[in-house]
Protein backbone atom coordinates (compact mmCIF):
# COMPACT_ATOMS: atom_id res chain seq x y z
CA UNK A 1 0.00 0.00 0.00
CA UNK A 2 1.51 3.30 -0.95
CA UNK A 3 1.63 5.48 2.46
CA UNK A 4 3.03 8.27 0.50
CA UNK A 5 1.16 9.27 -2.94
CA UNK A 6 1.76 11.69 -5.86
CA UNK A 7 -1.03 12.13 -8.42
CA UNK A 8 0.83 13.74 -10.45
CA UNK A 9 3.66 12.22 -12.69
CA UNK A 10 4.06 14.97 -14.28
CA UNK A 11 3.79 18.85 -14.58
CA UNK A 12 4.80 21.82 -16.81
CA UNK A 13 4.97 25.55 -16.10
CA UNK A 14 6.24 28.47 -18.01
CA UNK A 15 9.30 30.04 -16.51
CA UNK A 16 8.50 32.65 -13.93
CA UNK A 17 5.34 31.35 -12.52
CA UNK A 18 3.99 29.66 -9.64
CA UNK A 19 4.91 25.74 -9.85
CA UNK A 20 2.59 23.23 -7.47
CA UNK A 21 4.17 20.34 -6.53
CA UNK A 22 1.30 17.74 -4.28
CA UNK A 23 1.82 15.14 -2.05
CA UNK A 24 -1.08 13.01 -0.15
CA UNK A 25 -0.30 10.93 2.88
CA UNK A 26 -1.94 7.95 4.58
CA UNK A 27 -0.27 7.08 8.00
CA UNK A 28 -1.26 9.57 10.56
CA UNK A 29 2.08 8.57 12.76
CA UNK A 30 3.98 10.86 10.06
CA UNK A 31 5.80 13.82 12.02
CA UNK A 32 7.98 15.11 9.62
CA UNK A 33 7.97 15.47 5.60
CA UNK A 34 10.21 16.18 3.39
CA UNK A 35 10.94 17.11 -0.71
CA UNK A 36 13.88 15.75 -2.14
CA UNK A 37 15.25 16.83 -6.01
CA UNK A 38 16.64 14.39 -8.28
CA UNK A 39 18.19 15.24 -11.52
CA UNK A 40 19.37 12.53 -13.57
CA UNK A 41 21.94 10.13 -12.93
CA UNK A 42 22.71 12.33 -9.59
CA UNK A 43 20.62 10.94 -6.12
CA UNK A 44 18.43 12.38 -4.84
CA UNK A 45 18.97 15.99 -2.90
CA UNK A 46 17.24 17.28 0.47
CA UNK A 47 15.05 20.66 -0.39
CA UNK A 48 12.74 21.36 2.40
CA UNK A 49 10.89 19.48 5.34
CA UNK A 50 8.31 20.45 7.75
CA UNK A 51 7.38 19.18 11.01
CA UNK A 52 3.91 18.33 11.99
CA UNK A 53 3.51 20.38 14.58
CA UNK A 54 3.74 23.60 11.84
CA UNK A 55 1.72 24.28 8.39
CA UNK A 56 4.23 26.12 6.78
CA UNK A 57 8.01 26.18 5.98
CA UNK A 58 9.96 28.72 3.85
CA UNK A 59 13.17 28.76 2.20
CA UNK A 60 13.56 31.18 -0.17
CA UNK A 61 11.55 30.08 -3.47
CA UNK A 62 10.29 26.98 -1.68
CA UNK A 63 7.50 26.48 0.46
CA UNK A 64 5.99 23.55 1.56
CA UNK A 65 2.59 23.82 3.50
CA UNK A 66 1.14 21.16 5.63
CA UNK A 67 -2.74 20.22 5.73
CA UNK A 68 -2.98 17.57 8.42
CA UNK A 69 -6.49 17.27 8.86
CA UNK A 70 -6.50 16.47 5.21
CA UNK A 71 -3.40 14.17 5.00
CA UNK A 72 -2.17 16.74 2.47
CA UNK A 73 1.14 18.60 1.71
CA UNK A 74 2.37 21.16 -1.22
CA UNK A 75 5.36 22.20 -1.99
CA UNK A 76 5.17 25.72 -3.77
CA UNK A 77 8.07 27.37 -6.26
CA UNK A 78 7.95 30.65 -7.15
CA UNK A 79 9.49 32.05 -9.03
CA UNK A 80 10.35 28.76 -11.37
CA UNK A 81 13.17 28.76 -13.18
CA UNK A 82 14.14 26.33 -15.56
CA UNK A 83 16.96 24.74 -13.75
CA UNK A 84 14.11 23.56 -11.14
CA UNK A 85 13.16 20.87 -14.00
CA UNK A 86 13.60 17.75 -12.59
CA UNK A 87 11.69 14.72 -9.97
CA UNK A 88 10.59 16.20 -7.19
CA UNK A 89 9.65 13.30 -4.41
CA UNK A 90 7.42 13.95 -1.36
CA UNK A 91 8.37 11.95 1.35
CA UNK A 92 7.76 11.33 5.22
CA UNK A 93 8.91 9.71 8.48
CA UNK A 94 8.04 9.05 11.81
CA UNK A 95 6.11 7.12 14.43
CA UNK A 96 9.08 5.62 16.14
CA UNK A 97 10.91 4.85 12.50
CA UNK A 98 12.60 8.09 12.08
CA UNK A 99 15.47 6.66 10.60
CA UNK A 100 13.59 5.70 7.30
CA UNK A 101 11.91 7.81 5.17
CA UNK A 102 8.70 6.66 2.52
CA UNK A 103 8.43 8.15 -0.14
CA UNK A 104 6.21 8.85 -2.70
CA UNK A 105 6.63 8.03 -6.78
CA UNK A 106 7.75 11.17 -7.63
CA UNK A 107 6.50 14.57 -10.00
CA UNK A 108 8.63 15.25 -13.17
CA UNK A 109 8.44 19.05 -13.32
CA UNK A 110 9.45 20.49 -16.31
CA UNK A 111 9.87 24.31 -16.60
CA UNK A 112 10.13 25.86 -20.08
CA UNK A 113 12.00 29.01 -20.89
CA UNK B 1 33.76 15.88 -2.62
CA UNK B 2 33.46 14.85 0.92
CA UNK B 3 29.85 13.46 -0.39
CA UNK B 4 28.57 10.12 -0.28
CA UNK B 5 30.29 7.90 -2.89
CA UNK B 6 29.28 4.91 -4.19
CA UNK B 7 30.65 2.18 -7.04
CA UNK B 8 30.68 0.78 -9.27
CA UNK B 9 27.91 3.05 -11.37
CA UNK B 10 26.80 0.99 -13.34
CA UNK B 11 26.79 -2.75 -13.29
CA UNK B 12 25.57 -5.34 -15.90
CA UNK B 13 25.51 -8.97 -14.90
CA UNK B 14 23.73 -12.24 -15.94
CA UNK B 15 21.23 -13.74 -13.97
CA UNK B 16 22.62 -16.02 -11.06
CA UNK B 17 25.53 -13.73 -10.78
CA UNK B 18 26.72 -12.43 -7.63
CA UNK B 19 27.23 -8.39 -7.56
CA UNK B 20 28.54 -6.34 -4.66
CA UNK B 21 28.51 -2.35 -4.49
CA UNK B 22 29.92 -0.27 -2.29
CA UNK B 23 29.35 2.95 -0.53
CA UNK B 24 31.43 5.92 1.31
CA UNK B 25 29.49 7.70 3.44
CA UNK B 26 29.99 10.85 4.47
CA UNK B 27 32.99 10.86 7.11
CA UNK B 28 31.50 11.82 10.06
CA UNK B 29 27.75 10.38 9.68
CA UNK B 30 27.23 7.40 11.77
CA UNK B 31 24.22 6.23 10.09
CA UNK B 32 23.71 4.29 6.54
CA UNK B 33 21.30 3.73 4.58
CA UNK B 34 20.36 1.35 1.72
CA UNK B 35 17.25 1.77 -0.72
CA UNK B 36 16.58 0.57 -3.96
CA UNK B 37 14.59 2.34 -6.69
CA UNK B 38 12.99 0.68 -9.54
CA UNK B 39 11.69 2.44 -12.91
CA UNK B 40 8.50 4.89 -12.16
CA UNK B 41 9.23 4.72 -7.86
CA UNK B 42 10.26 6.07 -5.36
CA UNK B 43 13.75 4.80 -3.28
CA UNK B 44 12.37 1.96 -1.29
CA UNK B 45 14.25 1.33 2.46
CA UNK B 46 15.93 -1.42 2.40
CA UNK B 47 18.46 -1.38 5.37
CA UNK B 48 19.96 0.62 7.70
CA UNK B 49 23.78 1.00 10.15
CA UNK B 50 24.42 2.50 13.20
CA UNK B 51 28.31 2.70 13.35
CA UNK B 52 28.62 -1.45 12.12
CA UNK B 53 25.12 -2.50 13.72
CA UNK B 54 22.72 -3.75 11.01
CA UNK B 55 19.55 -2.35 13.06
CA UNK B 56 16.56 -3.12 10.75
CA UNK B 57 16.02 -4.73 7.46
CA UNK B 58 13.13 -4.36 5.11
CA UNK B 59 11.20 -7.20 4.36
CA UNK B 60 12.25 -6.50 0.35
CA UNK B 61 15.63 -7.75 1.26
CA UNK B 62 15.16 -10.81 0.77
CA UNK B 63 17.87 -13.65 2.21
CA UNK B 64 19.78 -13.22 -1.12
CA UNK B 65 20.76 -9.84 -0.05
CA UNK B 66 23.19 -9.45 2.33
CA UNK B 67 25.30 -6.03 4.18
CA UNK B 68 27.89 -4.94 5.57
CA UNK B 69 29.73 -2.16 7.52
CA UNK B 70 32.62 -3.06 8.71
CA UNK B 71 34.04 -0.78 11.23
CA UNK B 72 31.46 1.40 11.46
CA UNK B 73 32.85 3.26 8.00
CA UNK B 74 32.09 2.09 4.42
CA UNK B 75 29.59 -0.35 3.56
CA UNK B 76 28.77 -2.84 0.98
CA UNK B 77 25.64 -4.60 0.07
CA UNK B 78 25.89 -7.83 -1.56
CA UNK B 79 23.23 -9.72 -3.92
CA UNK B 80 23.90 -13.32 -4.48
CA UNK B 81 22.03 -15.53 -7.72
CA UNK B 82 20.54 -12.40 -8.66
CA UNK B 83 17.29 -11.97 -10.93
CA UNK B 84 16.30 -10.17 -13.71
CA UNK B 85 13.77 -8.57 -10.80
CA UNK B 86 17.04 -6.91 -8.81
CA UNK B 87 17.57 -5.18 -11.92
CA UNK B 88 17.11 -0.97 -9.88
CA UNK B 89 19.07 1.58 -8.68
CA UNK B 90 20.66 0.94 -5.23
CA UNK B 91 21.06 4.48 -3.42
CA UNK B 92 23.09 4.62 -0.66
CA UNK B 93 22.40 7.83 2.12
CA UNK B 94 23.75 8.82 5.41
CA UNK B 95 23.17 10.98 8.28
CA UNK B 96 24.45 11.83 11.63
CA UNK B 97 21.75 10.93 14.13
CA UNK B 98 21.00 14.28 15.62
CA UNK B 99 19.55 14.56 12.11
CA UNK B 100 18.22 10.87 12.14
CA UNK B 101 15.01 12.74 13.74
CA UNK B 102 14.13 15.13 10.76
CA UNK B 103 15.14 12.09 8.44
CA UNK B 104 17.31 14.36 6.17
CA UNK B 105 19.51 12.12 4.22
CA UNK B 106 22.34 12.60 2.09
CA UNK B 107 22.22 10.29 -0.34
CA UNK B 108 25.15 8.98 -3.48
CA UNK B 109 24.44 8.97 -6.93
CA UNK B 110 23.76 5.00 -6.74
CA UNK B 111 24.22 2.01 -8.51
CA UNK B 112 22.57 0.84 -11.07
CA UNK B 113 22.30 -2.81 -11.53
CA UNK B 114 21.13 -4.83 -15.45
CA UNK B 115 20.63 -8.14 -15.04
CA UNK B 116 20.46 -9.88 -18.38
Amino acid sequence: DQQVKQNSPSLSVQEGRISILNCDYTNSMFDYFLWYKKYPAEGPTFLISISSIKDKNEDGRFTVFLNKSAKHLSLHIVPSQPGDSAVYFCAATGGGSNYKLTFGKGTLLTVNP
Amino acid sequence: DTGVSQDPRHKITKRGQNVTFRCDPISEHNRLYWYRQTLGQGPEFLTYFQNEAQLEKSRLLSDRFSAERPKGSFSTLEIQRTEQGDSAMYLCASSRITLVATGELFFGEGSRLTVL
